[in-house]
């Protein structure tokens, strides 16, 4: 099993520009997630998907950012435009049940 | 709501030394309790859980047991090494309610030769 796949790695973008983080969960689970993480806030969940269908997006900080999930192997986070203080590491998530498993996680710089 | 209380550190212990972080919880109900470890720059890993009352969960020489009645789920290990350096965060997922993890703040330790 190759366990959560994030893409890009690292970002590096400039203010204003879109950035598009990508994310095949397990293959068989259900429940996808975005964390974000920064040294000030921690670990915060932005939004999480159930068979595919957004269940809670109430950590999405603000419109500029947007999550789809088109199928069960593929999910997509998108800032547009993005800022400075998006700047943060941003992990995927999967699960079928109790247990999550996360991915390596994208690092952005957003200058 | 549900949240999750633990040991923020950082914390700094010798090679052998016994280590202990605490973490509380408060939920209705018997929540699943997790404890996740993030080595540096890597993703969380689950480490150890334990899903109802007076259950151990147990990996890699770390213990933690699940109290109901003092809500904890202290995580122990007898005797450290350089490589548990890293990040660990206790978690809780809600008793058939929520898919969601509710995370504490995490605890950074190092670990010396």
């Amino acid at each position: 099993d190759a366990g959560v796949i994030q893409s890009p790695r690292h970002e590096v973008t400039e203010m204003g520009q879109e950035v598009t983080l990508r994310c095949k969960p397990i293959s068989g689970h259900n429940s996808l997630f975005w964390y974000r993480q920064t040294m000030m806030r921690g670990l915060e969940l932005l939004i999480y998907f159930n068979n595919n269908v957004p269940i809670d997006d109430s950590g999405m900080p603000e419109d500029r950012f947007s999550a789809k999930m088109p199928n069960a192997s593929f999910s997509t986070l998108k800032i547009q435009p993005s800022e400075p203080r998006d700047s943060a590491v941003y992990f995927c998530a999967s699960s079928r049940g109790r247990d999550e498993y996360f991915g390596p996680g994208t690092r952005l710089t957003v200058l | 709501g549900d949240s999750v209380t633990q040991m923020e550190g950082p914390v700094t212990l010798s090679e052998e030394a016994f280590l202990t972080i605490n973490c509380t919880y408060t939920a209705t109900g018997y929540p699943s309790l997790f404890w996740y470890v993030q080595y540096p720059g890597e993703g969380l890993q689950l480490l150890l859980k334990a899903t109802k009352a007076d259950d151990k969960g147990s990996n890699k020489g770390f213990e933690a047991t699940y109290r109901k009645e003092t809500t904890s789920f202290h995580l122990e290990k007898g005797s450290v090494q350089v490589s548990d350096s890293a990040v660990y965060f206790c978690a809780l997922k809600s008793q058939g309610g929520s898919e969601k993890l509710v995370f504490g703040k995490g605890m950074k330790l190092t670990v010396n030769p």
